[in-house]
């Protein structure tokens, strides 16, 4: 079964607007993860953080992470044509070295 | 720096044909190595890990099976494929807590 649920399942926005993404988990976790992933390629790794953080930056994502509701989201900032894409949670907690993915949003970002 | 290898990138197989697929991780030294499942438009499976060469563990009853002869390579296999078994087919290895993936295998079974 599915650890990690995302939401919305897809999103369409113009190019500059922001994208966000959320995640919803089941089980206590030591991190989360987000992962993209380009049509017909491999995932990847876009940022981890950790179940003592609330909040991480990388360059234009955002990610927070709410272990109370069991959520995290991710904010892409100033959205590109280049960020269309599937993006990915994936969380481990009770899995150890395992990681389990959710089903993805699918975000296309219209130029 | 650590590079992950898949082949072949598309394969077409009739039902009942026996399969072999691929991995190889350059610049890493006994890496946790996973093979992952995606259907179409879904999340990804995982299907079996390893931790080090000979040992197996697997996450769904099915049809394959793999292998781990050396410490970097890693094998998914079947003896007769099921048209089920058409996907996209995922190779990864991780050192500490993050995943690196390979470009993957595109598998059609007819």
């Amino acid at each position: 079964s599915q650890q990690g649920e995302e939401d919305p399942q897809a999103l369409s926005i113009q190019e500059g607007e922001n994208a966000t993404m959320n995640c919803s988990y089941k089980t206590s976790i030591n991190n989360l993860q987000w992962y993209r992933q380009n049509s017909g390629r491999g995932l990847v790794h876009l940022i981890l953080i950790r179940s003592n953080e609330r909040e991480k930056h990388s360059g234009r994502l955002r990610v927070t992470l709410d272990t109370s509701k069991k959520s995290s989201s991710l904010l892409i900032t100033a959205s590109r044509a280049a960020d269309t894409a599937s993006y990915f949670c994936a969380t481990d907690g009770e899995y150890g070295n395992k990681l389990v993915f959710g089903a993805g949003t699918i975000l296309r970002v219209k130029s | 720096s650590q590079t992950i290898h898949q082949w072949p990138a598309t394969l077409v197989q009739p039902v009942g044909s026996p399969l072999s697929l691929e991995c190889t991780v350059e610049g890493t030294s006994n890496p946790n190595l996973y093979w992952y499942r995606q259907a179409a438009g879904r999340g990804l499976q995982l299907l079996f890990y390893s931790v080090g060469i000979g040992q197996i563990s697997s996450e769904v009853p099915q049809n394959l099976s793999a292998s781990r002869p050396q410490d970097r390579q890693f094998i998914l296999s079947s003896k007769k494929l099921l048209l089920s078994d058409s996907g996209f087919y995922l190779c990864a290895w991780s050192a500490y807590d993050t995943q690196y993936f390979g470009p993957g295998t595109r598998l059609t079974v007819l």
